[in-house]
């Protein structure tokens, strides 16, 4: 099993500029997270998904991020436009229901806003 | 509000030594608690969870509700253990709040 895939696995943009991210979770897990990672810290939920619904978004800076999860499958997180304090490491991450608190982590995409 | 602390940025102990990595809480109810490993060049993974009360990697920690602890022990450091640790904290249906991590060095 491939586990929860990522990509791009790395981002350089100039700020101001859209930047997209993409997540496929594994197979049969029902609910999905986007999670913003900043150097030094641990990983902060930016939205949380079961099935297609967002069931939390109240980190996510609605301003200029959005995510969506059509199908109930795969994701995609967008930025537009990107700020120099958006450079970070972005995780997606899946779980079998939402009561199953163990998580699966993608390798993550770091993003670059210069 | 739920907060995981994680005093210690670094810590480096030779091989063979004792480990404990120290986890403090706040959290009004009852918590789930977790600890996740991140080892180099791989994605973050699951080590244990106070619930299931098992050793894995020879790591065990207990839930300390007076102390609001959950700290992660392991009697003789070993140089895979070299990596990064987040423990987080869920309470009930809310979301994981990770804390920033404490980085192992296990010296040979």
């Amino acid at each position: 099993e491939a586990g929860v895939v990522q990509s791009p696995r790395y981002k350089i943009i100039e700020k101001k500029q859209p930047v997209a991210f993409w997540c496929n979770p594994i197979s049969g897990h029902n609910t999905l997270y986007w999670y913003r990672q900043n150097l030094g810290q641990g990983p902060e939920l930016l939205i949380r998904y079961e099935n297609e619904e967002a069931v939390d978004d109240s980190q996510l800076p609605k301003d200029r991020f959005s995510a969506e999860r059509l199908k109930g499958v795969d994701s995609t997180l967008k930025i537009q436009p990107a700020e120099l304090g958006d450079s970070a490491v972005y995780l997606c991450a899946s779980s079998l229901m939402r009561v199953e608190k163990t998580q699966y982590f993608g390798p993550g995409t770091r993003l670059l806003v210069l | 509000a739920q907060r995981v602390t994680q005093p210690e940025k670094l810590l480096s102990v030779f091989k063979g030594a004792p480990v404990e990595l120290k986890c403090n809480y706040s959290y009004s109810g009852s918590p789930e608690l977790f600890w996740y490993v991140q080892y180099s060049r791989q994605r973050l993974q699951l080590l244990l969870r106070h619930i299931s009360r098992e050793s894995i990697k020879g790591f065990t920690a207990d839930l300390n509700k007076g102390e609001t602890s959950f700290h992660l022990k392991k009697p003789f450091a070993q140089e895979e253990d070299s990596a990064m640790y987040y423990c987080a904290l869920s309470g009930g249906n809310t979301p994981l709040v990770f804390g920033k991590g404490t980085r192992l060095s296990v010296i040979a």
